[in-house]
């Protein structure tokens, strides 16, 4: 198993809400990846946080939102859930932006 | 947009017999390539990968080739066991964003 670790397993939620999930990364790690994998699917790329700052960007609306801490640990932040927002949620950690990237188990989102 | 494709979304093999899945990406300037197998409930795993300079790598029963000209990529595994039955996932990643493209899965089912 990769050191990458991710909190908390599992989570129920109410439409309209607000979540964080968090995610640590792997030791000496800098650059972290968020991804949604709905059930059956690939996982889709969020965004991706390099050195504390947001490093690109994929075709999710702003109310997805994250941080970087610099122990370079990360945060993603939902608001206003919504009911296709259920999935699981993946973070993925690199040494770097050239290396490869390492998962973490993920959160399972359910929002009601 | 950018893109991958893949095929096929199911795949069933005899134990012994090899198993191919193929990927077609859409992004000219994606120059790095990783594969993943994710078990059931379990997080994405990177199996094996290929960097754009490269045309074929091989790692005991698995290997994966590249051919940038036509976009494509394939994951080829051969002696296929009972716990090769997963799902296989391929990826590109663009360079200067490093953002990773997830292709929709193959479900790989090896009968014993």
């Amino acid at each position: 198993e990769t050191g990458v670790t991710q909190s908390p397993t599992h989570l129920i939620k109410t439409r309209g809400q607000q979540v964080t999930l968090r995610c640590s990364s792997q030791s000496g790690h800098n650059t972290v990846s968020w991804y949604q994998q709905a059930l059956g699917q690939g996982p889709q790329f969020i965004f991706q946080y390099y050195r504390e700052e947001e490093n690109g960007r994929g075709n999710f609306p702003p109310r997805f939102s994250g941080l970087q801490f610099p122990n370079y640990s990360s945060e993603l932040n939902v608001n206003a859930l919504e009911l296709d927002d259920s999935a699981l949620y993946l973070c993925a950690s690199s040494l770097d932006l050239h290396y490869e990237q390492y998962f973490g188990p993920g959160t399972r989102l359910t929002v009601t | 947009g950018e893109n991958v494709e893949q095929h096929p979304s199911t795949l069933s093999v005899q134990e012994g017999d090899s198993a191919v899945i193929k990927c077609t990406y859409s992004d000219s300037a994606s120059n790095y390539f990783p594969w993943y197998k994710q078990e059931l409930g379990k997080r994405p795993q990177l199996i094996i990968d290929i960097r754009s300079n490269v045309g074929e790598k091989k790692d005991q029963r698995i290997a994966v080739t590249l051919n940038k000209t036509a976009k494509h990529f394939s994951l080829h595994i051969t002696e296929t066991q009972p716990e090769d039955s997963a799902v296989y996932f391929c990826a590109a990643r663009t360079s200067g964003t490093y953002k990773y493209i997830f292709g929709t899965g193959t479900r790989l089912k090896v009968l014993a």
